[in-house]
């Protein structure tokens, strides 16, 4: 097994409050991902990591923000919750960007009342 | 646009019936990557197979055979005496090489749910 945890595995908040859902990996790989999974929507990319302090959105990107101040650590943060943001989150790491599989978190269940 | 297309939402097999999920993806691209991953549901993503845009060959892994046939822009996967463990949701994805600032991430289709009965 990849070596990815995500942290809470699961999360109930209200309206309006921030959340942060971390991911953290022991392959020292380079690329590291964000999606959320909806019902008839598969997984959509939030937003993507290359590198320390390098990110770039991806096809979701609105109200979510991601930091990465150490290669292991990438943080996806919803600065104001809302309800529509009530989605099951995954995180992904790959060796490279393009022609390398992503390996998968456990995801993180959030649910925004 | 790239795009990715799983047109069969659920499918209901029998098990030890042969079953193929459909993929056909669209792409401006000359160098790309296809993907199937598995969601068992215990929820987690299993990759299982990546192609190439160069190699059309065929791949057979135990049960498990992936069909590319670029004429037809289609990467299907086919399950061959199908086990109640295959009951899973089976997304097929794709990664452009080359274009624009997201070459490499995946685009994924809605996904195709197995639902394999004894």
């Amino acid at each position: 097994d990849a070596g990815i945890t995500q942290s809470p595995r699961h999360k109930v908040t209200e309206t309006g409050t921030p959340v942060t859902l971390r991911c953290h990996q022991t392959e020292n790989h380079r690329y590291m991902y964000w999606y959320r999974q909806d019902p008839g929507h598969g997984l959509r990319l939030i937003h993507y990591s290359y590198g320390v302090k390098d990110t770039d959105k991806g096809e979701v990107s609105d109200g979510y923000s991601v930091s990465r101040s150490k290669t292991e650590d990438f943080l996806l943060t919803l600065e104001s919750a809302t309800s529509s943001q009530t989605s099951v989150y995954f995180c992904a790491i790959s060796i490279n960007q393009a022609n390398q599989p992503q390996h998968f978190g456990d995801g993180t269940r959030l649910s925004i009342l | 646009a790239q795009k990715v297309t799983q047109a069969q939402t659920e499918i209901s097999v029998v098990e030890k019936e042969d079953v193929t999920l459909d993929c056909v993806y669209e792409t401006r691209d000359t160098t790309y990557y296809l993907f199937w991953y598995k969601q068992p549901p215990s929820g987690e993503l299993v990759f299982l197979i990546r192609r190439n845009s160069f190699d059309e060959q065929n791949e057979i892994s135990g049960r498990y055979s992936w069909n590319f046939q670029k004429s037809t822009s289609s990467f299907n996967f086919t399950i061959t005496a199908s086990q109640v463990v295959d009951s899973a949701v089976y997304f097929c994805a794709l990664s452009e090489a080359n274009y624009g600032g997201s070459q490499g991430n995946l685009i994924f289709g809605k996904g195709t749910k197995l639902s394999v009965k004894p």
